[in-house]
């Protein structure tokens, strides 16, 4: 299995100031047809997981632009640019590039 | 816009078998070449993948469940289901179902006497 290791564990921001999450996988996620199956999701408090960057850096429709993927191989990073109240919950990387799919751990954004 | 809703028992008794069913409206479940999944995520815990199932019926499961789960799917009823025999309370868990760009709510499944 791949294994997802995301950090940090938790992140304090302040409004307004940026926000920076790592994920690392244990192989490569380079699919075999050229892709790389990396995706970001958030999961605000009471809510389930929501889609925001799928393939490192695509953003899903609707996801406001202050949040980019990057990243190749195994290290990818999510950026916010200027946190907001409404961004506090948790962020996990996910790779569906190779069966089981797996996760990281979290990575919990709150605010100062 | 496509949506998912879970239905099924919220309690279930150890030894038995949990059985959900996530109904896709918005959109065909057989239209797309997509993988249909269900994930859980036990309270105050990460996200866990159980299984997908392609709409021609293929499926993988998580090898550390792969014993006691079987998804299905019924195109007729835009439906696609999850059964995981023998529970535990390591089991409980709110359970998801998704494709990859779109979750249901959620459903809490606990498992008690």
């Amino acid at each position: 299995d791949i294994v997802m290791t995301q950090t940090p564990l938790s992140s304090p921001v302040t409004l307004g100031q940026p926000a920076s999450i790592s994920c690392r996988s244990s192989q490569s996620l380079v699919h075999s047809d050229g892709n790389t199956y990396l995706s970001w999701l958030q999961q605000r408090p009471g809510q389930p997981p929501r889609l925001l960057i799928y393939k490192i850096s695509n953003r899903f429709s609707g996801v406001p632009d202050r949040f980019s993927g990057s990243g190749a191989g195994t290290d990818f990073t999510l950026k916010i640019s200027r946190v907001e109240a409404e961004d506090v919950g948790v962020y996990y990387c996910m790779q569906a590039t190779q069966f089981p799919l797996t996760f990281g751990g979290g990575t919990k954004v709150e605010i100062k | 816009q496509l949506q998912l809703q879970e239905s099924g028992p919220g309690l279930v008794k150890p030894s038995e078998t949990l059985s959900l069913t996530c109904t896709v409206s918005g959109g065909s479940i057989s239209s797309s070449s997509y993988y249909w999944g269900w994930i859980r995520q036990p309270p105050g815990k990460g996200l866990e993948w159980i299984g997908s199932i392609y709409y021609s019926g293929s499926t993988y499961y998580n090898p550390s469940l792969k014993s006691r789960v079987t998804i299905s799917v019924d195109t007729s009823k835009n439906q696609f289901s999850l059964k995981l025999s023998s529970v535990t309370a390591a089991d409980t868990a709110v359970y998801y179902c998704a494709r990859k760009d779109y979750w249901g709510q959620g459903t809490l499944v606990t498992v008690s006497s």
